[in-house]
């Protein structure tokens, strides 16, 4: 059972377009939603990050959108670069009696084409 | 720069033997995660602990044991390795509850034969 759903698997733009990466959850516990991006051969990495009590927040070409009511968030990358050519992940983390927990959904594989 | 290191950086073992994975951080954090990335499957939590000589169970724990014997030492242990825990495996590490970042070490792939 996919706690954080998170689609398409794989998107391919061209460069200059704005790139949306959709995720979904259904635990209303949740309280933290990062974005992690990783490059091939790498590990995953912070990109950005949002908290329920704001639906927008954005990272120079970086923003994510979040509907607490509908439990959705997505990453748009504005003017996108060849450069942002990686895998996405969103996560959601769930706080409680047994610590912190982070949840990732399963990955877009974004490819931005000259 | 928060620092994670994994240890052994990839390695083959038989099926039903026993495979330790190292981890270690000098970031003087309290969590510490292992997580386990497949293809078509993204990354899924097995075991964190966040404090010493504790550890509670991930999504995925079945399969696996973890020990914490010290806030900067993490291992994951596979005590009758599978075919199907062949994977690449991140340990990470976060400040908690108000620092929530993870830090990656750089992954182990583990080919289970």
């Amino acid at each position: 059972q996919q706690q954080v759903r998170q689609s398409p698997q794989s998107l391919t733009v061209w460069e200059g377009e704005t790139a949306i990466l959709n995720c979904s959850y259904e635990d209303s516990t949740f309280d933290y939603f990062p974005w992690y991006h990783q490059f091939p051969g790498e590990s995953p990495a912070l990109l950005i990050a949002i908290r329920p009590v704001s639906n927008k927040k954005e990272d120079g070409r970086f923003t994510i959108f979040f509907n607490k009511r509908e439990k959705k968030f997505s990453l748009h990358i504005a003017d996108s670069q060849p450069g942002d050519s990686a895998t996405y992940f969103c996560a959601a983390r769930r706080y409680g009696s047994s610590g912190n927990k982070l949840i990732f959904g399963i990955g877009t594989l974004l490819s931005v084409k000259p | 720069e928060a620092a994670v290191t994994q240890s052994p950086r990839s390695k083959v073992a038989v099926t039903g033997g026993k495979v330790t994975l190292s981890c270690h951080q000098t970031n003087n954090h309290d969590y510490m995660y292992w997580y386990r990335q497949d293809t078509g499957h993204g990354l899924r939590l097995i075991h964190y602990s966040y404090v010493a000589d504790s550890t509670e169970k991930g999504d995925i724990p079945d399969g696996y044991k973890a020990s914490r014997p010290s806030q900067e030492n993490f291992s994951l242990i596979l005590e009758l390795a599978s075919l199907s825990q062949t994977a690449v495996y991140f340990c990470a590490s976060s400040g908690g509850a108000s620092n929530e970042r993870l830090f990656f070490g750089h992954g182990t792939k583990l080919s289970v034969l």
